[in-house]
This record gives structure tokens, sequence and C-alpha cells, in this order.
């Protein structure tokens, strides 16, 4: 199974701040890496598909970066509603796999 | 519009089990492979393995393997997924997710659509 390493497990920050997540994977994926938001009680929301595409309707203060094991998530500008949790997904083989999650709070 | 709407809650005994069902509507149904995944209190996303709507294809995470059953009516465009002899750490919210493409090998996809989940609690 591919591991999927996700760091910080947690970050606080303030609005306006300029945030990064990162998703090591334990072998190379290519570029089949999601990232995904996450608030309380609800389903996760698909932001970024394939490292580094924008999903439809998604600001763009949000984006993915990398290629092969090493990935990285902005939020370029942090604001009150971009409150959750963040995954990274890897979807190069099965079984699909997540990383740990970044709670993200201000 | 496109949505995938789930049953509701359930709390079953260990050893008993339970199947979850999840709706479709606003899409072709047979067009999109679906995915069932689940979240433990507190933890992370586990997936548990696809079904091709329109083929009865399956796969399933090797953890599950012979306790979880995927399958579909095609006339209600809904899809099922049961998991038997249940224990308190299958304790979570099982989500069905859509992919992102309709292509007939398009198993391995983003998650576009999400259902709302199903609470699953286990205890004695």
């Amino acid at each position: 199974d591919i591991q999927m390493t996700q760091s910080p497990s947690s970050l606080s920050a303030s609005v306006g701040d300029r945030v990064t997540i990162t998703c090591q994977a334990s072998q190379d994926i290519n570029n089949y890496l999601n990232w995904y938001q996450q608030k309380p009680g609800k389903a996760p929301k698909l932001l970024i598909y394939d490292a580094f595409n924008l999903e439809t309707g998604i600001p763009s203060r949000f984006s993915g970066s990398g290629s092969g094991t090493d990935f990285t998530f902005t939020i370029s500008s942090l604001q009150p509603e971009d409150i959750a949790t963040y995954y990274c997904q890897q979807f190069d083989s099965l079984p699909l796999t997540f990383g740990g999650g970044t709670k993200v709070e201000i | 519009q496109v949505q995938l709407v789930q049953s509701g809650a359930e709390v079953k005994k260990p050893g008993a089990s339970v199947k979850v069902s999840c709706k479709a509507s606003g899409y072709t149904f047979t067009a999109y492979y679906i995915h069932w995944l689940r979240q433990a209190p507190g933890q992370g996303l586990e997936w548990i393995g696809w079904i091709k709507p329109n083929s009865v294809a399956t796969s399933y995470a090797q953890k599950f393997q012979g306790r979880v059953t995927m399958t579909r009516d095609t006339s209600i465009s809904t899809a099922y997924m049961e998991l038997t002899r249940l224990r308190s750490d299958d304790t979570a919210v099982y989500y069905c997710a859509r992919v992102r493409c309709s292509s007939s090998s398009c198993h391995l996809a983003p998650f576009e659509i999400w259902g709302q989940g199903t609470v699953v609690t286990v205890s004695s």
C-alpha cells in the first residue's frame, strides 16, 4: 500500500496568512494526487485534482504543486471560511489512501 | 443538481450486518464509478472499495474482503454497501462518492460528488 505522510497535523494561522501543507508519498504516484477540504460534520470537498488542477468553483487562493512523491498545498491568503481539515489522497493505485489530515485553525 | 443521498443512521450490535444505500440523481447513474469510504470518530478517511454501476464489477480493499459487498439497482439509481460481522471498530461515518470522469476505465479518479454520510454505530 502507498503511505501518504501529511504535515503538519495541525496549524494555527491568522487571516491573510499564507498556509502551506505538504504530503509525501511512499512511492512515485506521478501526479495522481488530490486535495480535499472537510468541515466538521460535512463530507469532504474536492479542491485540487491531479496535483495542481483547481476544481471548478474553488477560489484561486487554493493551489497545489509537486510531482513524483512530494506535493504541496497552499492557501495564499487564509480566510475565516477556510477553517477545516485538509487531506491529500493518492489515486495512482489501489488501495486508495489518504494522508492523516491537517487541521487549520485561526 | 447532481447529488448522492444516503440512507439514515444505523445502530447495530456486534456481529450484525448493515446495508447503506446511496441514491444518485442529476446524472446518468451507470456512467460513473461509485466508491465507498468511511471515517471513524476523530480519524481520517479510509477507502473501502468501488462498484461499476453498469456492470456490477467491484473491487474491495483487502481489509474488508469477505465482509463487504457492494451492489446496485440501476432501476432506481441506487448503490448499496453491506458490511457483515460488525465490530465496535466499524463505528464510523460511511460515505459514497462519485468519481470525476465518466470513462468506462475511470475507476481511479478524484471524488467529485459525495453523499452526506451515514453514521453507523456498533455497540452492545
